[in-house]
């Protein structure tokens, strides 16, 4: 199975703070890779998809790159509606798998 | 606009049974897969499995932490997939997600849980 490790696990940012959070996988997944965005209490919701595409209506300040087996999620500009929990998957083998998850947290 | 919505969830015993619904609607279900992903209390997601249609029939995939324990099946003509839980156990304990697409997971089920505990 191919493991999804992301790091760091918790980032303390303020508004209109640049971020980024690394995701790599165990071994080579192309691009098939996407991201996601979870609030507390809430359904996680889609970010993008094949490394880089985002998906509709999400904001233009979500950008990510990679390919391989590394992978960023850049948000630029913090906006308090982006404190949340952020995790990546790989849907080139199954079991697809997600990461661990990093929490963005207010500083 | 896509909807689904996930029920059956509840406390259950160790060793015993549940199966879940999803009921969809807003888009062709016999085209699509349906997947679904699990998340314990304060961890994070965890893939369960899919359901997706393939041109000889129906094929499913699970996650080796459900597989020969889990089921996921799907009635096209009432657009409900399902998941069948048997021989749970405590570690079992999430919400359950179902969630249209295979890959690229854009539209979510607002969940239900289960619990499994004695």
């Amino acid at each position: 199975d191919i493991q999804m490790t992301q790091s760091p696990s918790t980032l303390s940012a303020s508004v209109r703070d640049r971020v980024t959070i690394t995701c790599r996988a165990s071994q080579n997944i192309s691009d098939s890779v996407a991201w996601y965005q979870q609030k507390p209490g809430k359904t996680p919701q889609f970010l993008m998809y094949k490394a880089s595409t985002l998906g509709r209506e999400v904001p233009s300040r979500f950008s990510g790159s990679g390919s391989g087996t590394q992978f960023t999620l850049t948000i630029s500009g913090l906006q308090p509606d982006d404190f949340a929990t952020y995790y990546c998957q790989q849907y080139k083998n199954v079991p697809f798998t997600f990461g661990p998850g990093t929490k963005v947290d207010i500083k | 606009e896509v909807q689904l919505v996930e029920s059956g969830g509840g406390l259950v015993e160790p060793g015993r049974s549940r199966r879940l619904s999803c009921l969809t609607s807003g888009f062709a279900f016999g085209d699509f897969t349906l997947t679904w992903i699990r998340q314990a209390p304060g961890k994070g997601l965890e893939w369960v499995g899919f359901s997706t249609m393939k041109p000889d029939g129906v094929s499913t995939k699970y996650a080796p932490s459900v597989e020969g324990r889990f089921i996921i099946s799907r009635d096209d003509s009432k657009s409900i997939v399902y998941l069948q839980m048997n021989s749970l156990r405590t570690d079992d304990t999430a919400v359950y997600y179902c969630v249209l697409g295979l890959g690229i997971l854009a539209n979510w089920g607002q969940g239900t849980q289960v619990t499994v505990s004695s």
